[in-house]
């Protein structure tokens, strides 16, 4: 079936350097990826999404590339603060109906 | 701001139990969901409805099942609950027809006994 993987798994980074996760599909009719984030404790919430027309996009620090040939997109995440510690999740949509097939999540560790 | 509520935050249950975990969000979503997250394995999807009274089976749906009687309320059923029934259950909810941000509940954490 369609999944979504998701690497690493934990991504420990000096405070102020810079954060990239990545993320490969296999359903070639996804056309929606959003990155959520997951604070310790709160529920996940969307901080980035793109779609499959738009081939890179940005938000301040944070950025999501899309590469629908390869079938893999990433989240950049630049000038790492203390704030920016927590679990992040990448998913695809399911065919056309929005349905979001997940990652695994990634711990992003920020080190002072 | 949307508002997606959940029961409960913590529930222990007994093996056999039939267990209910609620959901209640207030913006008006056609869409809701109920996942489980457990660590390593992201959120896997177990029923989604598209609209009142409609449901559908997710990638794990054994063990569960659903209700969706009114438009904010979508309510998790656990049968029979067995001890690898015990995880994080997260609700949410979509604007079916616009916007395809999933708003979250804060989770309930199950532990079956």
């Amino acid at each position: 079936g369609e999944n979504v993987e998701q690497h690493p798994s934990t991504l420990s980074v000096q405070e102020g350097d810079s954060a990239v996760i990545k993320c490969t599909y296999s359903d070639s009719a996804s056309n929606y990826f959003p990155w959520y984030k997951q604070e310790l404790g709160k529920r996940p919430q969307l901080i980035i999404d793109i779609r499959s027309n738009v081939g890179e996009k940005k938000d301040q620090r944070i950025a999501v590339t899309l590469n629908k040939t390869a079938k893999h997109f990433s989240l950049h995440i630049t000038e790492t603060q203390p704030e920016d510690s927590a679990v992040y999740f990448c998913a695809a949509s399911k065919g056309s109906n929005y349905q979001l097939i997940w990652g695994a999540g990634t711990k992003l560790i920020i080190k002072p | 701001d949307v508002k997606v509520t959940q029961s409960s935050r913590y529930l222990v249950k007994r093996t056999g139990e039939k267990v209910f975990l609620e959901c209640v969000q207030d913006m008006d979503h056609e869409n809701m969901f109920w996942y489980r997250q457990d660590p390593g394995l992201g959120l896997r999807l177990i029923y989604f409805s598209y609209d009142v009274k409609m449901k559908e089976k997710g990638d794990i749906p054994e063990g569960y099942s659903v209700s969706r009687e009114k438009k904010e309320r979508f309510s998790l059923i656990l049968e029979s609950a067995s001890t690898n029934q015990t995880s994080m259950y997260l609700c949410a909810s979509r604007d079916g027809l616009r916007l395809y941000e999933q708003y979250f509940g804060p989770g309930t954490r199950l532990t079956v006994t």
